[in-house]
């Protein structure tokens, strides 16, 4: 079936500093692609959606310039969190829409610790 | 935003009962899903029902869908311990739309 292969699993950074993270679509085209935050005994807040090859669509409240997304290819989707806070620690995970088989697939998502 | 609502929050059973746990919505919707998701991990797909279907079967799961209501159920039967986890549903208006998730329900089936 289809899968997202999601780097890293787990990063722990220092505050100010910025970190990337990858979503990637190993056997099908994910033209879209959709970011998800999901804090400590909480369900998963979209944060953006993005479509390949063009600007992502941010969620109410969600600053664009601190998370960075890039769709520049139809496997490949990042998001960068730039000048990281410990507020910001929290499980990011992206899912991909799989146009063929008509379905959604998660990646196994990231643990951030900022410090 | 959060699109719907869950209920209840958290469930507690014993092994071999069985869970059932309600998700409301606020929006026309395409299809509604269920996840299963073990503490800090991804996400598992268990179920996808359309708006044009009022109950579906799946192994031990059940997911009911009342679009009048804009309501849907999970009922999990003789429920096992590794049941035990966070079931969250989801909704997207579009195919291949945004998936909008509901509050969730921690499920604990205690051996």
């Amino acid at each position: 079936g289809a899968v997202v292969s999601q780097h890293p699993s787990w990063v722990i950074c220092k505050s100010g500093t910025s970190v990337k993270i990858e979503c990637r679509s190993l056997d099908f085209q994910a033209t879209t692609m959709f970011w998800y935050r999901q804090f400590p005994k909480q369900s998963l807040m979209l944060m953006a959606t993005s479509n390949e090859g063009s600007k992502a669509t941010y969620e109410q409240g969600v600053e664009k310039d601190k998370f960075l997304i890039n769709h520049a290819s139809l496997t490949l989707s990042t998001l960068t969190v730039t000048s990281a806070h410990p507020e910001d620690s929290s499980f990011y995970i992206c899912s991909a829409w799989d146009r063929t088989n008509y379905g959604y697939t998660f990646g196994s998502g990231t643990r951030l610790t900022v410090v | 935003s959060q699109q719907g609502e869950e209920d209840p929050q958290a469930l507690s059973i014993q092994e071999g009962e069985n869970a059932t746990m309600n998700c409301s919505y606020k929006t026309s919707i395409n299809n509604l899903q269920w996840y299963r998701q073990n503490s800090g991990r991804g996400l598992v797909h268990l179920i996808l029902i359309r708006s044009n279907e009022r109950e579906k079967h799946s192994g031990r799961l059940r997911v009911t869908l009342d679009t009048s209501k804009k309501s849907s159920s999970l009922l999990i039967t003789a429920s096992r311990a590794a049941d035990t986890a966070s079931y969250f549903c989801a909704t997207d208006a579009d195919q291949g739309g945004k998936l909008i998730f509901g509050q969730g329900t921690e499920l604990s089936v205690k051996p």
